[in-house]
């Protein structure tokens, strides 16, 4: 059983559409972070929430806690946003860290 | 550029042996994490550090093992090395503990042949 869940696995996209990468999560939570991992393999923190919305340029991020959702969003895709998106939750008891299987993305030009 | 350093970039050893991985933190933050990344597992946390003391402990296999020093590098020590440990291994800091914004290294690509 995964902590924590994305979906879709895979996503190809036109240049210019807007974007959703979901994360479902089942543990308690004290933050959640959004990672984007380029082909070359580094790693960059795009975004970290623990309530409510974040947005940055053309990404947005939101979480509900209720719900244990978290979205992220990009607006009028690009070919360079083509990367894996990978959600991650820091737990309540701050003593685990747990990532999802990352959201493999594809902006076609 | 994170500011996080990892050093090496490549290392390509044999089953069996033992290696060590070094992580200097951006300026100015405390916390150190250990990640590793492999083709069937993903990401997974091993290990935090945080002002020199042992934070929290992920998937961290007996074989392994780490320490932060006084100036808050860390280093990672795998021994005992099998094919499987073939992977991506990546550092992360923080300013504190916790609920706040990483920042990762380039990693190290471990070998193990």
């Amino acid at each position: 059983k995964n902590e924590v869940e994305q979906s879709p696995q895979n996503l190809t996209a036109q240049e210019g559409e807007f974007i959703t990468i979901n994360c479902s999560y089942s543990v308690g939570i004290s933050a959640l972070h959004w990672l984007q991992q380029h082909p070359g393999g580094g790693i960059v923190s795009l975004f970290m929430l623990s309530s409510g919305k974040k947005k940055h340029g053309r990404l947005i991020a939101t979480i509900n806690i209720q719900e244990k959702h978290s979205s992220l969003h990009i607006t009028a895709s690009h070919p360079r946003d083509s990367a894996v998106y990978i959600c991650a939750v820091d737990t309540d008891t701050g003593n685990q860290f747990y990532f999802g299987t990352g959201t493999s993305l594809t902006v076609i030009p | 550029d994170s500011g996080v350093t990892q050093t090496p970039k490549h290392l390509i050893t044999a089953t069996g042996q033992r290696v060590t991985l070094r992580c200097s933190p951006r300026s100015g933050d405390l916390s150190v994490y250990w990640y590793q990344q492999s083709l069937d597992q993903g990401l997974q946390f091993l290990i935090q550090y945080y002002n020199g003391e042992e934070r929290a402990k992920g998937n961290i296999l007996e074989r392994f093992s780490a320490q932060q020093f006084p100036d808050l590098h860390s280093e990672l020590n795998l021994s005992s090395l099998e094919l499987g440990d073939s992977a991506l291994y990546f550092c992360a800091s923080s300013v504190v503990s916790a609920n706040s914004p990483l920042h990762f290294g380039n990693g190290t690509r471990l070998t193990v042949t």
